[in-house]
């Protein structure tokens, strides 16, 4: 089964605009973390957010915000007033305890195309 | 202020050879991770370092892959004997100790001819 499920293989949004990118997980252990990661066409890995499966409030990070419904286990990313420069892959990652600490699983990505 | 730095940026080299990445860690950060992304595809966790410990290298290929953290200098994801479908970008990640947030260098594109 996978961990992590990106079902959007690309999405698009006009300029300032909000979008959502939506990713589920799995999992059994009861502490983990989420991460979600930009990957723009140059091709490196920025870290945009994190938020851990005990945190109350759903993380925020300027324009990013982590939408965490726990009972559905979904971590979407929000991205408001979307920027041209958001355009790039976004990965959803999870982030188990015990022995898979320390490793980092990975979705297939989301393509987010923003248009002017 | 220097973010992880892998070198070289891209590495070419023929079936057979050798591949040599090497990753140095954020200042501060005692964990090294390795990760492979094929194209078109998610990154895939290879192996977990501390400090002249393996961790986990539980995503490691069982042959003619190799990873080590020494005490002094960079860590090194070894490749030898290369094959095309080694071929890949690898990333390498530092956290701190007690952190989970791991920070990504700009990867290694390996092509192999």
């Amino acid at each position: 089964a996978q961990k992590i499920t990106q079902t959007q293989p690309g999405m698009f949004v006009q300029e300032k605009e909000a979008v959502t990118l939506d990713c589920t997980y799995d999992t059994s252990d009861p502490s983990y973390g989420l991460f979600w990661y930009k990957q723009p066409s140059s091709g490196e890995m920025i870290f945009l957010i994190y938020q851990g499966s005990y945190d109350q409030q759903n993380a925020t990070e300027g324009r990013y915000s982590l939408n965490f419904q726990k009972a559905r286990k979904s971590a979407n990313l929000v991205i408001s007033a979307s920027q041209l420069g958001d355009s790039a892959m976004y990965f959803c990652a999870m982030s188990e305890g015990g022995t898979s600490y320390g490793k980092l699983t990975f979705g297939q990505g989301t393509i987010l195309t923003v248009h002017p | 202020n220097a973010g992880v730095m892998q070198n070289p940026r891209h590495l070419v080299r023929r079936r057979g050879q050798e591949a040599r990445l090497r990753c140095s860690p954020m200042k501060g950060h005692s964990h090294v991770y390795w990760y492979r992304q094929l194209p078109e595809e998610g990154l895939k966790f290879m192996v977990y370092l501390q400090k002249e410990n393996i961790i986990d290298e539980s995503g490691m290929p069982k042959e003619r892959f190799s990873a080590e953290f020494p005490k002094e200098g960079p860590s090194i994801l070894r490749i030898q004997q290369v094959v095309r479908g080694d071929s890949a970008a690898y990333f390498c990640a530092s956290s701190p100790r007690y952190q989970e947030t791991q920070y990504f260098g700009p990867g290694t594109r390996l092509l192999v001819l």
